[in-house]
C-alpha cells in the first residue's frame, strides 16, 4: 500500500509558466514533508520541505504548500527554467510522533519537463 | 557533489550470488541511510545507522544486511540475489539520526541480477 503517491508520472511546461507537482499521502501520522530533485544518474537532490505546522513554505522559486485536511501537498516552480527538467519526489516523515528516527517515505516521482 | 562516494557505479552478477555494496558518508555526518529503488517505483528506505549503530530498519529482507564501520563507512551485503533485486542502490548520508534533515545522496549503485 502506497502511502506516498505522485499520481502524474510525468508533466510538461513551458519555460517562464508555472510547474504544480502534486503529491497526496494516506498516513496522517506524517508531518513532516520534503521535495528531492533528480536528474539521470544522481542521487536525489534535498529541494525544500514543510512541516504540519505550516501551510506553505517558500524558498526562492520553489514553494510547498501543504492541505493536512486533504492530506495533499503541492510544489509550485515559478518561474520555470530549463534545469528545472529532473524526476521530482515527494517524500514525508513522522518527526512529531516518531521522532524522525525513520527512513523517508518517497513517492514514485514525477518527471518534470520543461519545454523552450 | 554531495559528498557522498558509492562503489561500484555498476555491479553485474548472477542469481545465488552475494555482493557488497559500499557507501562514504559526507565528512562529519553520523548518519548512513540506505535506499533501494526498483524500476517504476519510489525509493524504498532499507535500513539507517548512526554513528556505528543501527537506528531505524525498513523493508529490508532478511538476505540483506548492512553495518557501518568506526571509519563511519557503510556496506550493505546482499546474499542469495534474486532476479527481483536487481535495483539502483542509493546510500544517502545527514550530520544528525533523523531523516528529516536534508539527506545527502550518493549516485547509486546499478546492480543487475541475471
Amino acid at each position: 500500500d502506497q502511502q506516498v503517491k505522485q499520481n502524474s508520472p510525468s508533466l510538461s511546461v513551458q519555460e517562464g509558466r508555472i510547474s504544480i507537482l502534486n503529491c497526496d499521502y494516506t498516513n496522517s501520522m506524517f508531518d513532516y514533508f520534503l521535495w528531492y530533485k533528480k536528474y539521470p544518474a544522481e542521487g536525489p537532490t534535498f529541494l525544500i520541505s514543510i512541516s504540519s505546522i505550516k501551510d506553505k513554505n517558500e524558498d526562492g522559486r520553489f514553494t510547498v504548500f501543504l492541505n493536512k485536511s486533504a492530506k495533499h501537498l503541492s510544489l509550485h516552480i515559478v518561474p520555470s527554467q530549463p534545469g528545472d527538467s529532473a524526476v521530482y519526489f515527494c517524500a514525508a516523515n513522522e518527526m512529531y510522533s516518531g521522532g524522525g528516527a525513520d527512513g523517508l517515505t518517497f513517492g514514485k516521482g514525477t518527471h518534470l519537463i520543461i519545454q523552450p | 557533489d554531495s559528498g557522498v562516494t558509492q562503489t561500484p557505479k555498476h555491479l553485474i552478477t548472477a542469481t545465488g550470488q552475494r555482493v557488497t555494496l559500499r557507501c562514504s558518508p559526507r565528512s562529519g555526518d553520523l548518519s548512513v541511510y540506505w535506499y533501494q529503488q526498483s524500476l517504476d517505483q519510489g525509493l524504498q528506505f532499507l535500513i539507517q545507522y548512526y554513528n556505528g549503530e543501527e537506528r531505524a530498519k525498513g523493508n529490508i529482507l532478511e538476505r540483506f544486511s548492512a553495518q557501518q564501520f568506526p571509519d563511519l563507512h557503510s556496506e550493505l551485503n546482499l546474499s542469495s540475489l534474486e532476479l527481483g533485486d536487481s535495483a539502483l542502490y542509493f546510500c544517502a548520508s545527514s550530520p544528525r539520526d533523523t531523516s528529516i534533515s536534508p539527506l545527502h545522496f550518493g549516485n547509486g549503485t546499478r546492480l543487475t541480477v541475471t
